[in-house]
């Protein structure tokens, strides 16, 4: 089953970017991911998916497009540009083989 | 427009019985997976299991099998995660979510909040 690896901390200042990181193990390298947002005290918020090795990302309508994924080996990313006090979360990267899921351990993001 | 309306908040004793819900909307209740995460205080997103409304086939995480029933009502778009006998360790926000077997969790509920003490 795939093993999605993140870093528990990371932080950036207000208007920087910063990219966050979800690596999956070796065997499952080539699996598509999604990104998820988890505000303080919400519930989670789909973000966008990220197909690898291509890297190609699908944003959902309604999330703001300083939020950007790409790919490179086993490694997805979440790029998030110009960043705001309201993208201070929690994030979590997520896939999936036939229809079980599987979570990263998140990342939670502050702004400086 | 796609909604995931959870039951809410719950506070138990440990040893009873518990069923929560969550009622969909938007979208055809039949032609999604549909399943139930856990986040304990503190923590991350644990995936509990998943049932397909459309024919109940319904699969569970390991760690959760055993522990909790993942069922589905299709005349009524409801999905329901039930304890048979509540531990304080059970404490924790529960969500719905509805999954898509090409994108990921695309949609979440608000979450229902169990407190489960003795």
């Amino acid at each position: 089953q795939p093993v999605l690896t993140q870093s528990s901390s990371a932080s950036a200042s207000l208007g920087s970017s910063v990219k966050l990181t979800c690596t999956l193990d070796s065997g499952h390298t080539s699996y598509v991911i999604a990104w998820h947002q988890q505000q303080p005290g919400m519930a989670p918020r789909y973000l966008m998916k990220v197909e690898g090795p291509s890297g190609i990302y699908n944003r959902v309508s309604g999330v703001p497009d300083r939020f950007s994924g790409s790919s490179s080996g086993a490694d997805r990313y979440l790029t998030i540009s110009n960043l705001q006090s309201e993208d201070e979360a929690d994030y979590y990267c997520e896939t999936w083989d036939n229809n079980i899921r599987f979570f990263g351990g998140g990342t939670r993001l502050t702004v400086l | 427009e796609v909604q995931l309306v959870q039951s809410g908040a719950e506070v138990k004793k440990t040893g009873e019985s518990l069923t929560i819900s969550c009622q969909v909307s938007g979208y055809t209740f039949s032609s999604y997976w549909i399943g139930w995460v856990r986040q304990m205080p503190g923590k991350g997103l644990e995936w509990m299991g998943v049932i397909y409304p459309g024919d109940s086939d319904t699969r569970y995480s390991p760690s959760f099998q055993g522990q909790v029933t993942i069922s589905a009502d299709k005349s009524i778009s409801t999905a329901y995660l039930q304890w048979t006998s509540l531990k304080a360790s059970d404490t924790a926000v529960y969500y719905c979510a509805r999954h898509s077997s090409s994108s990921g969790t695309v949609d979440w509920g608000q979450g229902t909040l169990l407190i489960v003490s003795s």
